[in-house]
């Protein structure tokens, strides 16, 4: 069955400062893999995504994420936090692109002035 | 972008009363749509995957009694929340991919249920 584990529940960052989101997965094939931001009472918007290929994928809002197979990892980073990057995000993991997923518990992300 | 809209919004209803949620693809066509739930400040859990011209398939320990899914037509699928207690008080939220599985999913803003 497939996994994933978002080891951070909450994380507070300085605006400006860096930002790095921890994801672990447990698939048996080939992942898809997802990053998801959740901002209160919003839906779900789609950061990246990794398939195949280059293994540094890059995403909107300035987003980045890597996949490291050996590692069984997609961790998410951002160079620079803004204020309006505090959100909830969510890895997630699918057999394809259009299948159900599997989401991990979530990381609140908190930005301080 | 595609768009995946959900109706309503925010529903409250009263316990031993049933709610239906619809969950339309507004410029693609959807066999498949996704239904998920959502606990405050928790994770989304698959509940069912619904197919249009077939029965929704249900994920283990999700009562399809109670959480009676229909895809009417390519564009809308419905969840209806039958007999509705407290513990059903939740955020549901609906997927669709677009062209299929094989392709990117675009997820409707959800629906707050609140049972009193």
């Amino acid at each position: 069955a497939q996994s994933v584990t978002q080891p951070d529940i909450h994380i507070t960052v300085s605006e400006g400062a860096s930002l790095e989101l921890r994801c672990n997965y447990s698939y048996g094939a080939t992942p898809y893999l997802f990053w998801y931001v959740q901002s209160p009472g919003q839906g779900l918007q789609l950061l990246l995504k990794y398939f195949s290929g280059d293994t540094l994928v890059q995403g909107i809002k300035g987003f980045e994420a890597e996949f490291k197979r050996s590692q069984s990892s997609f961790n998410l980073r951002k160079p620079s936090v803004h204020w309006s990057d505090a959100a909830e995000y969510f890895c997630a993991v699918g057999a394809a692109a259009g299948n159900k997923l599997t989401f991990g518990g979530g990381t609140r992300v908190l930005v301080k002035p | 972008g595609a768009v995946v809209s959900q109706h309503p919004s925010r529903v409250i209803c009263k316990s031993g009363t049933s709610v239906k949620i619809e969950c339309r693809s507004l410029d693609f066509q959807a066999t498949t749509m996704f239904w998920y739930r959502q606990f405050p400040k928790q994770s989304l859990m698959l509940m069912a995957t619904s197919n249009e011209g077939s029965k929704a398939t249900y994920e283990q320990g999700v009562e399809k009694d109670k959480f009676l899914i229909n895809h009417a037509s390519l564009t809308l699928s419905t969840l209806t929340v039958t007999s509705a207690h407290p513990e059903d008080s939740s955020f549901y939220i609906c997927s669709a991919p677009k062209g299929g599985r094989g392709n990117e999913q675009y997820f409707g803003p959800g629906t707050r249920l609140t049972v009193t």
